[in-house]
């Protein structure tokens, strides 16, 4: 069975630091990662994601995640936080196997000025 | 270019009431649909999914139904709303493969009184 955890309830950074947003992630075959943000009381947005290729992916609002195979990981970065980053972080995974996509918990993320 | 429609973007309801919510979507063809469930501002609750007209399959037994009557509408209902139905409602679609990723609607925040 997939499954993903996001070990964080809540990161905290200071506006221009850099930030990481962990994920793991368990599933029979090949994975495919996805990293998702929610402002408040708003649906969910694309960031990423990892299909296949380059272990490095890139997304939006400055974004990136870091698929590592063998840590079953994919962790979300940003060099330089904003306090407009402020919001709850979901990462989902989904296995060639199965029709369909498992959220994680989510993170918040505090951003302070 | 595909755009999600859900609506009511709030909604208060007595105890015991019905329940629709509706969800469209425009721009493409043949899309997969979900209803989730967001409790507490965290984590998602698959509630149905849909791959087609009038196939809807559940992901928990529960007081709620599901419909798709046209290939880009699904509704959601509730023959007698119960407090514990109070939540934020998403509505997502993907293409039929998924490989994509979902694009969500701007929810629905349901409060059962």
């Amino acid at each position: 069975a997939q499954s993903v955890a996001q070990p964080e309830d809540q990161v905290n950074v200071a506006e221009g630091n850099p930030l990481t947003v962990k994920c793991t992630y368990s599933v029979s075959g090949n994975p495919y990662l996805f990293w998702y943000v929610q402002y408040p009381n708003r649906g969910l947005q694309f960031l990423l994601k990892y299909i296949t290729g380059d272990n490095l992916v890139k997304g939006s609002y400055g974004f990136e995640a870091e698929f590592n195979k063998s840590q079953t990981s994919f962790h979300l970065k940003k060099p330089s936080a904003l306090v407009s980053d402020s919001a709850l972080y979901f990462c989902a995974v989904r296995d060639i196997s199965s029709f369909k996509t498992i959220f994680g918990a989510g993170t918040r993320l505090f951003v302070k000025a | 270019s595909q755009t999600i429609h859900q609506w009511p973007a709030t909604l208060v309801q007595p105890v015991g009431s019905p329940l629709s919510l509706e969800c469209t979507v425009e721009g493409t063809s043949n899309p997969n649909l979900y209803w989730y469930r967001q409790a507490a501002g965290r984590g998602l609750q698959l509630l149905f999914y849909s791959v087609g007209i009038g196939q809807i399959s559940s992901e928990v037994p529960q007081n709620l139904s599901a419909s798709r009557p046209q290939d880009r509408q699904f509704i959601l209902s509730s023959k007698k709303l119960l407090l514990s139905d109070s939540g934020f409602y998403l509505c997502a679609w993907s293409t039929p493969g998924g490989w994509g990723g979902y694009t969500f609607g701007s929810g629905t925040r349901l409060t059962v009184v």
